[in-house]
């Protein structure tokens, strides 16, 4: 876990607020991606990219955009939070040599109020 | 629809005896598969997956997961539970649907309970 990073682990802000978490990676990967976990929903793909200049929506992008500042870096912003983007948020990485097995970090506690 | 399914929400099981988490998966190529486990306020760690080869395949923690193409499984498994593997416990396919994007489909999780 200590290779992906994300901050804030917590974070607690209102309604309309425009958010940002960050991913850092030291791998070494290509590939990004962010996802949010809900409660019997299992893991749900927002955003991914290939290099930073490829970013592609996944399942459930409205709401939210993306920036790929350099190869080990991923931010996931909210633009207007609303309160059911409350969630558990989670970075992975991976390489296109790995079989798709992905790394996750530690994820960001949101809770949008 | 390529898909993964979790029958059980949660499972629960006495320490010492056997443990199964079940899996099922629906995809249109070769199943790649994974296990995940996510401990309390963790992320997701790689217990084991599948490429191909033998049906057996062990990982981390002394867990193995069991492939049946017949059966469209991937049963994760370990014979001896302990109290620290009281987890949540995630199963996930390759995404085939656009290519070799790397994308993972993830089941809807399994907590697992180990009682003394």
């Amino acid at each position: 876990d200590a290779d992906v990073t994300q901050t804030p682990r917590n974070r607690i802000t209102k309604t309309g607020k425009r958010i940002m978490l960050e991913c850092s990676q030291t791998k070494g990967h290509d590939r990004m991606y962010w996802y949010r976990q809900d409660p019997g929903l299992g893991l749900r793909l927002i955003y991914y990219s290939f290099d930073v200049k490829d970013i592609n929506k996944g399942e459930i992008s409205d709401g939210y955009s993306v920036s790929r500042q350099a190869q080990a870096k991923f931010s996931l912003s909210l633009e207007s939070a609303i309160p059911n983007q409350t969630a558990l948020y989670f970075c992975a990485t991976t390489d296109s040599s790995s079989y798709n097995e992905q790394f996750f970090g530690p994820g960001t506690r949101l809770t949008v109020l | 629809a390529q898909s993964v399914a979790q029958p059980e929400d949660q499972v629960n099981v006495a320490e010492g005896n056997p443990l199964t988490v079940k899996c099922t998966y629906s995809v249109s190529g070769n199943p790649y598969l994974f296990w995940y486990v996510q401990y309390p306020n963790r992320g997701l760690q790689f217990l084991l997956k599948y490429i191909t080869g033998d049906n057996l395949v062990k990982g981390s923690y002394g867990f193995e997961a069991e492939f049946n193409k017949s059966q469209t499984s991937f049963h994760l498994k370990k014979p001896s539970a302990l109290v620290s593997d009281s987890a949540l416990y995630f199963c996930a396919v390759r995404d085939y649907g656009t290519g070799n994007t790397g994308k993972l489909i993830f089941g809807q999780g399994t907590t697992l309970q180990v009682k003394p």
